[in-house]
């Protein structure tokens, strides 16, 4: 069964970054196109934060590039998310998402509730 | 970049209704579509990809279509566990991008 599950601090404080882990279970990582970071503010739609290839390449939303930096590490089956100079409109569900047979998502994880606040 | 405009941001439903969400893209997109069903505190859940491919275990009640710009997601005959919010997405080039986002509400 294929599993995705984010682990990550609950709470961060202004200005920090914010570092999410997306272990990947039954499923290789290399395998995929890329595997994604998608976050939803409270009371907000969803949110699409990057991409990244198991080569490594990644993509980025432009309203987040500044800040953002995806890794992966294809020998843990793991892959990254950094946020950096985080502000309380960083608070968020986070979520990592398998690829489809394109870029889209078939399997998520369950999400990692970030809040910002000193 | 590709901007997806989803409509209706809310719609009032009763059971057995028939709702249809609309996502228009600001430009031409091969046909690749992507659905999915959000509830509260549980992850979403992926209904739909490639306009009209149903996801393994999704209701047939699902369906997809569309081309060009307008895609379009219908629920035939709604049912209790519909009601949700849902998303479309374009899948087609970087950046990706979601539609805002309509919630499905018990009328």
């Amino acid at each position: 069964q294929e599993l995705l599950q984010e682990s990550g601090p609950g709470l961060v404080k202004p200005s920090e970054t914010l570092s999410l882990t997306c272990a990947v279970s039954g499923y290789s990582i290399t395998s995929g196109h890329h595997w994604s970071w998608i976050r939803q503010p409270p009371g907000k739609g969803l949110e699409w934060i990057g991409s990244v290839h198991h080569s490594g390449n990644a993509f980025y939303s432009p309203s987040l590039k500044s800040r953002v930096t995806i890794l992966v590490d294809t020998s843990q089956n793991r892959f990254f998310l950094n946020l950096a100079s985080l502000t309380a409109a960083d608070t968020a569900i986070y979520y990592c998402a398998k690829p489809n047979s394109g870029d889209d998502f078939d399997v998520w994880g369950q999400g990692a509730e970030v809040t910002v606040s000193s | 970049d590709i901007q997806m405009t989803q409509s209706p941001s809310s719609v009032s439903a009763s059971v057995g209704d028939r709702v249809t969400i609309t996502c228009r893209a600001s430009q031409t997109i091969p046909g690749w579509v992507a659905w999915y069903q959000v509830k509260p505190g549980k992850a979403p859940r992926f209904l739909i990809y490639g306009v009209s491919s149903d996801q393994s275990g999704v209701p047939p009640r699902f369906s997809g279509s569309g081309s060009g710009t307008d895609y379009t997601l219908t629920i035939n005959s709604l049912r209790p566990e519909d009601f949700a919010t849902y998303f479309c997405l374009q899948p087609n080039s970087f950046p990706l991008s979601f539609g805002g986002g309509t919630l499905v509400e018990i009328k």
